[in-house]
């Protein structure tokens, strides 16, 4: 089955800094690699995902890369904010099916 | 948003009790999932519904009893938990029925204390 891998665990940088986050992935089936952003005490929520037919993905200040040949696929937040802080998760789905594998999480601090 | 609620947000229970969470989705969604989050760990899918029929049980032990009656509820009967149990269980729902590659989206969890 699918095995997801998320790095760093923790992250912090100061305001208007880039921040990157960087998962790696085995079932060469996937083709779906959502983000999720949870703030302390609430829901995962959706901020940007990535399909295996393009390469990367931009949403204004967030970007997600993806290389499939290496399995890997990556989260840019450029000009972070202090409202930027928060648990991030990468996920792949496993191929075939409906199942999200998740990685372990990343918490990035934003200092102002 | 509040596409997919959960009840209760908050549940005390011994290990003897019988309860049951609840989870209702507004999207129009046909595939709904139970997931548990447990601190230091990576979000766990536990089961997988699609139109109302199972299609994933990651292989849950049975004291976790899931029950879809349609395809807009969920719900996860509890009963005989172990103090590991306790977590954040979450439940979400994407448009599924085969349509892959479809954001999920979540509601805001309930979260277990086992005593």
């Amino acid at each position: 089955g699918e095995n997801v891998e998320q790095h760093p665990s923790t992250l912090s940088v100061q305001e208007g800094d880039s921040a990157v986050i960087k998962c790696t992935y085995s079932d060469s089936a996937s083709n779906y690699f959502p983000w999720y952003k949870q703030e302390l005490g609430k829901r995962p929520q959706l901020i940007i995902d990535i399909r295996s037919n393009v390469g990367e993905k931009k949403d204004q200040r967030i970007a997600v890369t993806l290389n499939k040949t290496a399995k890997h696929f990556s989260l840019h937040i450029t000009e972070t904010q202090p409202e930027d802080s928060a648990v991030y998760f990468c996920a792949a789905v496993q191929g075939g099916s409906e199942k999200l594998v998740f990685g372990k999480g990343t918490k990035l601090t934003v200092n102002p | 948003e509040t596409g997919v609620t959960q009840t209760p947000r908050h549940l005390v229970m011994g290990m003897t009790n019988k309860k049951s969470l609840k989870c209702e989705q507004h999207l129009g969604h046909n595939a709904m999932y139970w997931y548990k989050q447990s601190a230091k760990k990576p979000l766990e899918l536990m089961f997988v519904y699609n139109f109302k029929e199972q299609t994933e049980n990651n292989s849950v032990p049975s004291r976790f009893s899931p029950e879809c009656p349609n395809s807009s509820h969920l719900f996860l009967h509890l009963h005989t938990l172990q103090p590991e149990d306790s977590a954040l269980y979450l439940c979400a729902s994407s448009q599924g029925a085969g349509t892959h590659n479809q954001p999920q989206h979540f509601g805001d969890g309930t979260r277990l204390s086992i005593l």
